[in-house]
């Protein structure tokens, strides 16, 4: 199936703990990024990268550490998890960020999510 | 700071309902407008607006943009249970596909 998948679909974990998500998309597309969604349902993106290279790295603590081995992958590493951390990760993907025309911006294809809980 | 905000926060229809949803942004350098919708897991593309007043359907939803007054609609007409689900706007930049997303309307049709 052609898809962005991510793993592990649930993750509980206690205070402390480092912990990592695995995401990978088989659709072509040369644009990656992990969102963050609260209990509030809001989607924050967290970083975005393209060809292997950081393009949006948003405010976030620098206990979060993605890493993109290559265009079909991308990985998120959280160290010394808190509490507030707990929410749903989306991994997505999208054709290229720095395509510039009239047709406006790419469409993101969504994984299936991780729910994080910390204890 | 871009923002995107989404009315009403939720609702409850009757099967055979029209619904409309409501989104309205703040964004500089805005290039498209884009709606998804969230069932249980991944939200799921259903369209991109770039050009005011032009409507985009597919079936029973259709979508307008208004760049004049920063908002956009989503109508869902005929509604049925399958409709059931959270819509999410988001409103894109220019440059480096990145989405500011809405908070997301819940839409629950009963039989």
């Amino acid at each position: 199936d052609t898809a962005v998948s991510q793993t592990p679909k649930y993750l509980v974990t206690q205070m402390g703990n480092d912990k990592s998500i695995k995401c990978e998309q088989n659709l072509g597309h040369d644009t990656m990024y992990w969102y963050k969604q609260d209990s509030k349902k809001f989607l924050k993106i967290m970083f975005s990268y393209n060809n292997k290279e950081l393009i949006i790295n948003e405010t976030v603590p620098n206990r979060f550490s993605p890493k993109s081995p290559d265009k079909a992958h991308l990985n998120l590493h959280i160290n010394s998890l808190e509490l507030g951390d707990s929410a749903v990760y989306f991994c997505a993907s999208s054709h290229s960020s720095t395509h510039r025309g009239p047709s406006g911006n790419s469409p993101l294809h969504f994984g299936n999510g991780t729910r994080l809980t910390v204890t | 700071e871009d923002k995107v905000v989404q009315s009403p926060l939720s609702l409850v229809v009757h099967e055979g309902d029209t619904v409309t949803l409501n989104c309205s942004y703040e964004v500089t350098n805005f290039r498209s407008l884009l709606w998804y919708k969230q069932e249980k897991k991944a939200p799921t593309f259903l369209f991109m607006l770039t050009s005011s007043g032009i409507e985009k359907k597919s079936g029973r939803l259709s979508s307008i943009l208004d760049k004049k007054e920063l908002f956009s609609i989503l109508n869902i007409t005929a509604t049925q249970t399958g409709d059931s689900a959270i819509y999410l706007c988001a409103s894109g930049k220019a440059a480096g596909n990145k989405l500011t997303f809405g908070g997301g309307t819940r839409v629950l049709v009963k039989p």
